[in-house]
């Protein structure tokens, strides 16, 4: 039982530079997150989706985009990258069943912008 | 909005003794849920325990348990019999009211042999 799959793990990108986030899972949930984690802070919603076809903004989503064309699914995209996005991202998924279930997260991508 | 406190950026115990972490939260929503994650030096981000909000019993796991208190918004969490293994930065989550998880920024426990 997979769970949450993250690739790359670790990534260092250049200023300007694109790349995009990998992120399955195999529960069949259908809300998915991305996070990103900066040194000494908690979590930062950067974008979410309650479905195939549906995405949201969370409190960060300035200079990332989003797409979730299966239930599986649900990629990150850095477009431009700048020093400010070097962070730990977080994928996670949940199921809404009798009420907010814990939410599974992947083990992370630590992305570096030089 | 929702907010969550967490003001004990680091606590230490001793191993075997008993530690608590507090945290606090502000919300409107009647119907929210409240979790305690528990992030090891290898970053996973793993559950700790769950509260519903509208239960009023305390969940437990283990050595784990909370202190709920609804009407001061207070979600403390004890470990007990504390374990080398519970070092990590523990983290306090609140979500009502929509698919959002909000994070409180993390306490730093250190477990002392």
């Amino acid at each position: 039982n997979a769970g949450v799959t993250q690739t790359p793990k670790f990534r260092i990108l250049k200023i300007g530079q694109s790349m995009t986030l990998q992120c399955t899972q195999d529960m069949n949930h259908n809300y998915m997150y991305w996070y990103r984690q900066d040194p000494g802070m908690g979590l930062k919603l950067i974008y979410y989706s309650v479905g195939a076809g549906i995405t949201d903004k969370g409190e960060v989503p300035n200079g990332y985009n989003v797409s979730r064309s299966t239930t599986e699914d649900f990629p990150l995209r850095l477009e431009l990258a700048a020093p400010s996005q070097t962070s730990v991202y977080f994928c996670a998924s949940s199921i809404r069943d009798r009420g907010y279930q814990p939410q599974h997260f992947g083990d992370g991508t630590r992305l570096s912008i030089l | 909005a929702q907010t969550v406190t967490q003001s004990q950026p680091e606590m230490s115990v001793q191993e075997a003794e008993t530690v608590t972490l507090s945290c606090t939260y502000d919300t409107s929503e009647s119907d929210y849920y409240l979790f305690w994650y528990k992030q090891p030096p290898s970053r996973q981000m793993i559950l700790v325990i769950r509260q519903e909000a509208y239960k009023q019993q305390n969940a437990t796991e283990n050595r784990f348990s909370v202190n709920f208190q609804k009407a001061a918004k207070s979600f403390s969490l004890k470990i007990s019999d504390s374990q080398l293994g519970d070092a990590a930065m523990y983290f306090c989550a609140s979500q009502g009211g929509s698919e959002k998880l909000v994070f409180g920024k993390g306490t730093k426990l250190t477990v002392n042999p």
